[in-house]
Parts: C-alpha cells; structure tokens; sequence
C-alpha cells in the first residue's frame, strides 16, 4: 500500500531563512506529486504539483519541489521564508496508473510551519 | 471555472446525534468527488470517493456514509455520532485525465462531537 512521510511535525524558522520540508512516498510504480499549503483559517490550496518531466518543479509564492525518483523523495524548498508563508503544509501522492487512471490521493501528515518575525 | 462548496463549516454535536455535511461542486460535470477526514495529529484519510451518481467506494469501515443523489452533490452522514467522529472534514472534487489528477477541496467542515 502506498504511504506518504513527512519527517518533520514543527518547524520554526526565522523570518528569510531558508526552508526545505522533507517528504518521503513508498510505491514503486509512477506517482504524480503534490505540495498542498492550508493557511490558518483557510481551506486547502494547491501549491505545486509534479507529473512528468522536468523533476524540478516551481510553484507559487516562490515554492519550488524537486522530484528525486531514487529517494523516493519530492522536497519541498524556499530561498528566504516570510511570516505569511507560517501554515500547514501537506505532501500528497497518488499513483499514475495508465490510460489516464489514477489511484487515490495519498496525504502525508503535515508539517506546521512557524515562522518568526 | 470550477468551484467547490461545502457545509456547515462548523458543528457540534452531542454523542448519538445524527451527521449530514453536504458538498456541490459547480462549473463543471462529472467529477470525481471524494470525503477526507483530517484527525488531530493525523494526515488526511480518505473516507468516501464516487465515480458517478449513486457509485460510492468507501475506503475505510466507520461509522459514518456517504451518497450522491445528484452528478455534482456528495453527502456525508452518520445515524449516530461518536466521539471519535470528531474532526475536520473536506470534500473535494477532480476533473479527470485533463486535470493531471489535480484535487481541489472546499472550505472543509469541523465537527466536534460532545
């Protein structure tokens, strides 16, 4: 069965430190990959999602993830953090099955970023 | 475009009671749509996920259900709460293939049960 680790519950950093949220899948087929943010008080969004190609994706707000096919891994980086990106921050994967079939989505369980002023 | 929406966004509920958080989806038709349920100090679990009207999958045995009376509208319910319901839940849709799988979620609803 699939599974999806994020390392790290908490992180505080300083306002421009840099940020790099660790998250690990266990599947062994093509998965497609995401980074969804959950801001306080907000719902869910989207930050950047991974499907092919270039491993090194870019998102928005400054997000970048790279996709590490041998690790298993699709990291979640920022150069220099703001208070505004302090939220929860879900890695996601689900498998590519072929043909245009998907399995489900898989979350990992968060990791709550604090960043300090 | 495509919008989701689901309610109520907070609820208590005594112990026993009966549960029904409701999602449409507009702007769109046919969509994959799906009930999550995010516990504390846990990830988000899939609860419920539909193909089409009156098709439902249940991912996990609980005490809770789900239909889909019309194409864009996903219905979670419960006869009696328990504790352990507590939670937030989000309902969210996806397009199909030309989405690339992307998931997009409502509001989501937190429930405690009392």
């Amino acid at each position: 069965a699939q599974s999806v680790s994020q390392h790290n519950h908490h992180v505080i950093l300083s306002e421009a430190a840099s940020l790099e949220l660790g998250c690990n899948y266990s599947y062994g087929g093509t998965v497609n990959l995401f980074w969804y943010v959950q801001y306080p008080g907000q719902h869910l969004q989207l930050l950047l999602k991974y499907f092919s190609g270039d491993p090194l994706v870019k998102g928005i707000k400054g997000f970048e993830a790279e996709f590490i096919k041998s690790k298993f891994s699709f990291n979640l980086r920022k150069p220099s953090v703001q208070w505004s990106d302090t939220a929860e921050y879900f890695c996601a994967v689900n498998a590519a099955l072929g043909g245009g079939s998907q399995g489900n989505l898989i979350f990992g369980k968060g990791t709550k970023l604090s960043v300090k002023p | 475009s495509q919008t989701i929406h689901q309610w109520p966004a907070t609820l208590v509920q005594p112990v026993g009671s009966p549960l029904s958080l409701e999602c449409t989806v507009e702007g769109t038709s046919n969509p994959n749509l799906y009930w999550y349920r995010q516990a504390a100090g846990r990830g988000l679990q899939l609860l419920f996920y539909s193909v089409g009207i009156g098709q439902i999958s249940s991912e996990v045995p609980q005490n809770l259900s789900a239909s889909r009376p019309q194409d864009r509208q996903f219905i979670l319910s419960s006869k009696k709460l328990l504790l352990s319901d507590s939670g937030f839940y989000l309902c969210a849709f996806t397009l199909g293939r030309s989405s690339g799988n992307t998931i997009y979620f409502g509001e989501g609803s937190w429930l405690t049960v009392v």
